[in-house]
């Protein structure tokens, strides 16, 4: 157990919908990051947040949006849902002290898209 | 652009050989790199990693090399056991903050008894 934790661990959705997935980070990290996995796009990065601020952007949709809030939770909103959107999403956390770049995944989240 | 390349994609060992899986990054300016190692249906876990200012790092079984010159990385794990199976990844990023990961693609590790 890596201290991150994820909700919901499924999801299932029809194409057009809108979906919101959400991290928490381990106590104390100021960094959170968002990666999408899928068979044929391996594991990708989307976004990152340090202490509710965007940081980095990777390959993020324009659908896709995310935020950090004053708790330090992370939520990852993905709208008009497509079928290639059903993949694992998994965040990730980062210490405040000492290794800043080591990286601390959570359980993810599988969305289906159906 | 950032890009790490991942090799072998599949590989397949008795158990008690030796494992080598490697990978090229091309982002000169990358200076960390972690590996993971994830189970079927769970999250990567990391592993090990090393920073460049180390050309090798070990931690029982495992140890990871780096030749910054040739920007090649790779893992080594002895003695394998049929617990190490799962898909190893390796990734690159920058110590800065701005510490998005680059993933290879993955290796496939089957270690048969």
């Amino acid at each position: 157990d890596s201290g991150v934790t994820q909700t919901p661990k499924h999801l299932i959705t029809a194409t057009g919908q809108r979906v919101t997935l959400r991290c928490s980070p381990r106590s104390g990290d100021l960094s959170v990051y968002w990666y999408q996995q899928s068979l044929d796009q391996g594991l990708q990065f989307l976004i990152q947040y340090y202490n509710g601020e965007e940081r980095a952007k990777g390959n993020i949709l324009e659908r896709f949006s995310a935020q950090q809030f004053p708790d330090l939770h992370s939520e990852l909103n993905l709208s008009s849902l497509e079928l290639g959107d059903s993949a694992l999403y998994f965040c990730a956390s980062s210490p405040r002290q000492g290794k800043l770049y080591e990286q601390y995944f959570g359980p993810g989240t599988r969305l289906t898209v159906t | 652009g950032e890009n790490v390349e991942q090799h072998p994609s599949t590989l397949s060992v008795q158990e008690g050989d030796s494992a080598v899986i490697k990978c090229t990054y091309s982002d000169s300016a990358s200076n960390y790199f972690p590996w993971y190692k994830q189970e079927l249906g769970k999250r990567p876990q990391l592993i090990i990693d090393i920073r460049s200012n180390v050309g090798e790092k070990k931690d029982q079984r495992i140890a990871v090399t780096l030749n910054k010159t040739a920007k090649h990385f790779s893992l080594h794990i002895t003695e394998t056991q049929p617990e190490d199976s799962a898909v190893y990844f390796c990734a690159a990023s920058k110590t800065g903050g701005y510490n998005k990961l680059i993933f290879g693609a993955g290796t496939r590790l089957a270690v048969h008894p």
